[in-house]
């Protein structure tokens, strides 16, 4: 069974604060890592697709990074604003579409 | 495009109803998925269409679930008799014939069943 796991489960920072998260993923069964942001009571949308190992993807203040040997990537928020507040999911596309995604990392920011 | 439409947004039934969710997927996209999501398990694959073809069931929990897309641009899940277990939001999404396997959620049914 492929597991993706997604480290911390939850996060409280402070406005203003920079702050990562951590998907791990089995590096065998690696075809593209998905970064997806889920506001509440929303449908979730695609932050970041990384294919190639070393990848770095940046959009404004959010970047991630991908190492498919070791099997883990990293989402950076910087300077975290209040409307940074969502779920973050990791998800591992195998190929033939089979998608698997992680538990997320609920992420709060306060004013 | 609209993005992926799906109907209705929230639903409340007995248990031992049918329901029936639907999805409108974005125009063009070759890929329809159906996806549950709960708080113990988080969003679950339940299947997924290709080109109007179901290639993979086997997240489908049990025979009270069934799946259809009759045309590229409708699908249907169908749970029948429906149980207070499958309380959830269903999420359907859809994705282009590209190798990346960007996904594009729609907005999700809420099903509860009592």
């Amino acid at each position: 069974i492929l597991n993706v796991e997604q480290s911390p489960q939850s996060l409280h920072v402070q406005e203003g604060d920079s702050t990562n998260f951590t998907c791990s993923f089995p590096s065998s069964n690696f075809y593209a890592l998905h970064w997806y942001r889920w506001e509440t009571a929303k449908s979730p949308e695609a932050l970041f697709v990384m294919t190639l190992n070393g990848d770095e993807k940046k959009k404004g203040r959010i970047s991630a990074t991908l190492n498919t040997k070791e099997g883990y990537s990293y989402l950076y928020i910087k300077g975290s604003q209040p409307e940074d507040s969502a779920t973050y999911l990791c998800a591992l596309h195998t190929g033939g579409f089979k998608t698997i995604f992680g538990a997320g990392t609920r992420l709060f920011v306060k004013a | 495009d609209a993005g992926v439409i799906q109907s209705p947004r929230h639903e409340v039934t007995e248990m031992g109803q049918e329901v029936t969710l639907r999805c409108k997927p974005i125009s063009g996209h070759d890929y329809l998925f159906w996806y549950r999501q709960t708080m113990m398990r988080g969003l679950e694959l339940l299947i997924y269409f290709n080109n109007n073809v179901p290639i993979d069931d086997s997240g489908m929990p049990e025979d009270r679930f069934s799946a259809k897309m009759p045309n590229a641009s409708f699908s249907t899940l169908k749970i029948q008799p429906s149980e207070p277990r499958d309380s959830a939001v269903y999420f359907c999404a859809s994705g282009p014939s590209l190798h990346t396997g960007e996904l594009f959620f729609g907005e999700g049914s809420r099903l509860t069943v009592l």
